[in-house]
């Protein structure tokens, strides 16, 4: 699976985006973008995935560069709860061996 | 949808004693569930993936004989942390592999436990 870099920490205000950055130029053709994040004490909750078209759900929306050697996440309303640590992970999308491999991701914090 | 739990949420136990962990997929059927170790202040380390009705495959370091998967069926993996240590105290996750989402599939996890050996 190829390597990501993410920042450490970002600090982020109460109900403005927020927009967290990932670097994954290794990334292979057959290779999809992953985001989780864990809040403190919790498991992982997954957010959101893409393969190269930009996507959205209700919680966030992901930005893939046409190239696809990079990503944003975005939080259109950041709030409080949001504060976590958050997780861009590229893996193949099938197969018996689809593991996930968690870096140190991002430090989120909302703050008022 | 695709919800995993786990049981206990928390436990304390002497060293020496051994611990079992329950994870469960409470609304879909999940052929692959996988464990996790995470350390304060660190990120999450896969120890093994469980496969239901075959062995346990144990990632490199992991020792399985000390850490005992099992997986009869297709919402019930269970870990079983034999002759606990306190350097065995750390926080483990389980995840199953649920519903395919469009593409790919994906894991979902449960919500911890935190373990604590004395």
């Amino acid at each position: 699976d190829a390597k990501t870099t993410q920042p450490t920490s970002m600090d982020c205000a109460e109900g403005r985006a927020a927009n967290l950055p990932c670097n994954h130029s290794t990334i292979s053709g057959n290779e999809y973008v992953y985001w989780y994040r864990q809040i403190h004490s919790q498991g992982p909750q997954y957010i959101i995935h893409g393969l190269k078209n930009n996507e959205t759900n209700e919680m966030a929306s992901l930005i893939i560069t046409e190239d696809r050697k990079s990503s944003t996440l975005i939080l259109p309303h950041a709030t409080l709860r949001d504060t976590a640590v958050y997780y861009c992970i590229v893996r193949v999308a099938t197969g018996t061996a689809s593991k996930l491999t968690f870096g140190t991701g991002t430090r989120l914090q909302v703050t008022l | 949808g695709a919800v995993v739990s786990q049981h206990p949420s928390r436990v304390i136990c002497k060293s020496g004693t051994s611990v079992k962990i329950e994870c469960r997929s409470l609304d879909f059927q999940a052929t692959t569930m996988f464990w996790y170790r995470q350390f304060p202040k660190q990120s999450l380390m896969l120890m093994a993936t469980s496969n239901e009705g075959s062995k346990a495959t144990y990632e490199q370091g992991v020792e399985k004989d000390k850490f005992l998967i099992n997986h009869a069926s297709l919402t019930l993996s269970t870990l079983t942390v034999t002759s606990a240590h306190p350097e065995d105290s750390s926080f483990y996750i389980c995840s199953a592999r649920g519903p395919r989402l469009p593409g790919t599939d994906t894991q979902y996890f449960g919500p911890g436990t935190r373990l604590t050996v004395l």
